[in-house]
């Protein structure tokens, strides 16, 4: 069975510093991994996703996020944070199942930003 | 191009009551899911739709049932409603092919008396 696990349920930081959101998944393939973000009371909308070749992928809304295959992680990174990214950040891994590719998702992280 | 859309957006029912969650897609996407989300726990897939007039099972779906007749719906029901399923409910379609991106819309919140 796979898993995905977001150890931080919640992570406070102030406008401008950098941000670093964990994400580990438990699978015995290469997964495809995601970064979705939900503004409060929205749907999700993708951030990045990673499928092979260069490790460090970039996203929308200046994003960032690296593959680590030794750490079976997925970390996603912002350098510099702004109030608007206030949201929860779910990452997700997509695995094979019959070919219809159901995704799990991960609980999520509450980013707090403080002024 | 309204992307994915939901109805109703709230709703309440008391116990035993039944109702039908109507998702709609514009981006004649091949497949279609329903999620339920409740805190801290994620996103967890009730039922979902490799096209139209199939369904599938998710990770919980007792005490819902889904069709999906036309491409562009899929229809979520609970037959018998109780407060276990009080929830905020997404769907999300994305179309066949290699992207997996899931398209998601905006929820509906449902409570359950």
């Amino acid at each position: 069975a796979q898993s995905v696990t977001q150890p931080d349920i919640h992570i406070t930081v102030s406008e401008g510093a950098s941000l670093e959101l964990r994400c580990n998944y438990s699978y015995g393939a290469t997964p495809y991994l995601f970064w979705y973000v939900q503004s409060p009371g929205q749907g999700l909308q993708l951030l990045l996703k990673y499928f092979s070749g260069d490790t460090l992928v970039q996203g929308i809304k200046g994003f960032e996020a690296e593959f680590k295959r030794s750490q079976s992680s997925f970390n996603l990174r912002k350098p510099s944070v702004h109030w608007s990214d206030a949201a929860e950040y779910f990452c997700a891994v997509v695995r094979p199942s019959g070919g219809s590719y159901i995704p799990t998702f991960g609980r999520g992280t509450s980013l707090i930003v403080h002024p | 191009n309204a992307g994915v859309t939901q109805t109703p957006k709230f709703r309440v029912l008391k116990t035993g009551q039944s109702m039908t969650l109507l998702c709609a897609q514009d981006m004649n996407h091949e497949y279609m899911y329903w999620y339920r989300q409740d805190p801290g726990m994620g996103l967890r897939l009730i039922h979902y739709s490799v096209g139209e007039g199939t369904t599938a099972k998710g990770e919980v779906p007792d005490g819902y049932n889904v069709s999906r007749l036309k491409k562009q719906n899929f229809l979520l029901g609970l037959e018998s409603a109780a407060p276990s399923q009080t929830s905020v409910y997404f769907c999300a379609s994305r179309i066949m092919g290699v992207s997996y991106e899931q398209y998601f819309g905006p929820g509906t919140r449902l409570t359950v008396t």
